[in-house]
């Protein structure tokens, strides 16, 4: 099965920081990429998605790039505020394993204000 | 856009006993959906493709007999919990694509504890 790692597993910045969530996958034979955010009990929210042929894709103050041969993907949060704290999961679809998503296992953020 | 409606977001059963999670997409058709578990500070875990009009393909590890998925028509699969005892306690969540290889639409999640 291919492997999600997602770096770091909890962070904690002061509001207003720039930061950068990590994830890294084998096999660079992805369908796409997605970033969600997961709120503490509650379900996933879609945040980003990336093609396989894309190399990243921009909402508001996030921007999420995708490197295939280097089996990276990167979730950049600017201007952080405490409505950001979150766990924050990145998922990789492959068309093998019938189009379902391969989750990490998620960076837990705090944004402190 | 295309909503997943998952049914009920919480449930508390006694061991023993059986639970019906429903997932139903509501403004497109689903061939696939899939169902997803998750423990308490884990990732979720792929537990099986449920495929309308045919058998679920169950993941390794996860009991067919135990978790039965039914995907009877193309806007609804159902998860049955078995016999649910307490280490079955999680977060179970549902999710389709509204195409093949599209992404995917989230249920809210049903939150099972069983006692």
């Amino acid at each position: 099965k291919q492997e999600v790692t997602q770096i770091p597993a909890a962070l904690s910045v002061p509001e207003g920081e720039n930061l950068v969530l990590n994830c890294s996958f084998t096999d660079s034979a992805i369908y796409n990429l997605q970033w969600f955010r997961q709120d503490p009990g509650k379900g996933l929210t879609s945040l980003l998605l990336i093609q396989s042929s894309q190399r990243e894709q921009t909402s508001g103050r996030l921007n999420a790039s995708l490197d295939k041969s280097s089996g990276r993907s990167t979730l950049y949060i600017a201007a952080s505020q405490p409505g950001d704290s979150a766990t924050y999961l990145c998922a990789r679809m492959d068309s093998n394993s019938g189009y379902a998503l391969n989750f990490g296992k998620g960076t837990s953020l705090l944004v402190t204000p | 856009g295309a909503v997943v409606s998952q049914h009920p977001s919480w449930v508390i059963c006694k061991s023993g006993t059986s639970v019906k999670i429903e997932c139903r997409s509501l403004d497109f058709q689903a061939t696939t959906m899939f169902w997803y578990r998750q423990f308490p500070k884990q990732s979720l875990m792929l537990m099986a493709t449920s495929n309308e009009g045919s058998k679920a393909t169950y993941e390794q590890g996860v009991e067919k007999d135990k978790f039965l998925i039914n995907h009877a028509s193309l806007t609804l699969s159902t998860l049955t919990v078995t016999s649910a005892h307490p280490e079955d306690s999680s977060f179970y969540i549902c999710s389709a694509p509204d195409f093949v290889g599209g992404p995917l639409h989230f249920g809210n999640g049903t939150r099972l504890t069983v006692t």
